[in-house]
């Protein structure tokens, strides 16, 4: 059954440094997504991207992040210079339209 | 904007009762989803309630839909240990949109 895949699965880095997350969605799928979820708590929308760009993007996307399709398959959500407040899991998804598709996350800790 | 409302945020329960998780929205939601997660890992779905009156069983899950109350259900029959989970409902606006989901059920059952 096809998946979505994330890589790294976790990532440590530096307060000020960039991280790229990187996601493969499932192959046919149109939309994309990247949520995020602080250790505990609910599950927070980012940014949706179809058609190669953002359709929406929550209040959390400021100008710290940004999300490319560099080709055909690759989803990444680059985090520019990283605070604290970043440390939490990331979750790619994709759909056709409707259900979506969650990747396995990507654990990120900014020390 | 929509928002997402589930109680009880923590419920335990012993194997073999029966139980309710309940999951209000604020305004009309295109559709409502159920997501299970285990302890740190990904969002695996469940269902996808598309209209008023929609009813659908897997397993001990049954998951309705109320749209005139605005509200999900998740119902337990006959716990079992391996339905120890956190268990998030999620509206949202429309096909392609981005998800908003509740603070989640951490559901724990104890033999």
């Amino acid at each position: 059954e096809p998946e979505v895949t994330q890589t790294p699965s976790h990532q440590v880095t530096q307060m000020g440094q960039e991280v790229i997350l990187r996601c493969v969605p499932i192959s046919n799928h149109l939309y994309f997504y990247w949520y995020r979820q602080i250790l505990g708590q609910k599950v927070e929308f980012l940014v949706s991207f179809y058609n190669n760009e953002i359709s929406e993007k929550s209040e959390i996307f400021d100008d710290q992040f940004s999300v490319e399709r560099p080709d055909g398959s690759n989803f990444t959500l680059k985090i520019r210079s990283t605070k604290l407040e970043d440390s939490a899991m990331y979750f790619c998804a994709s759909s056709q339209q409707g259900l979506q598709y969650f990747g396995p996350g990507t654990r990120l800790t900014v020390t | 904007e929509l928002k997402v409302e589930q109680n009880p945020l923590f419920l335990s329960m012993q194997e073999g009762k029966n139980y309710t998780i309940y999951c209000n929205y604020s305004t009309t939601s295109d559709r409502l989803y159920w997501y299970r997660q285990d302890p740190g890992k990904s969002l695996e779905s469940l269902f996808v309630l598309l209209s008023n009156g929609a009813v659908k069983q897997e397993g001990r899950l049954m998951a309705s839909l109320d749209t005139k109350a605005r509200l999900s259900t998740l119902h337990i029959t006959a716990a079992v240990h391996d339905l120890s989970a956190t268990y998030f409902c999620a509206g949202d606006y429309n096909q392609g949109g981005k998800l908003i989901f509740g603070q989640g059920t951490e559901l724990s059952v104890k033999p």
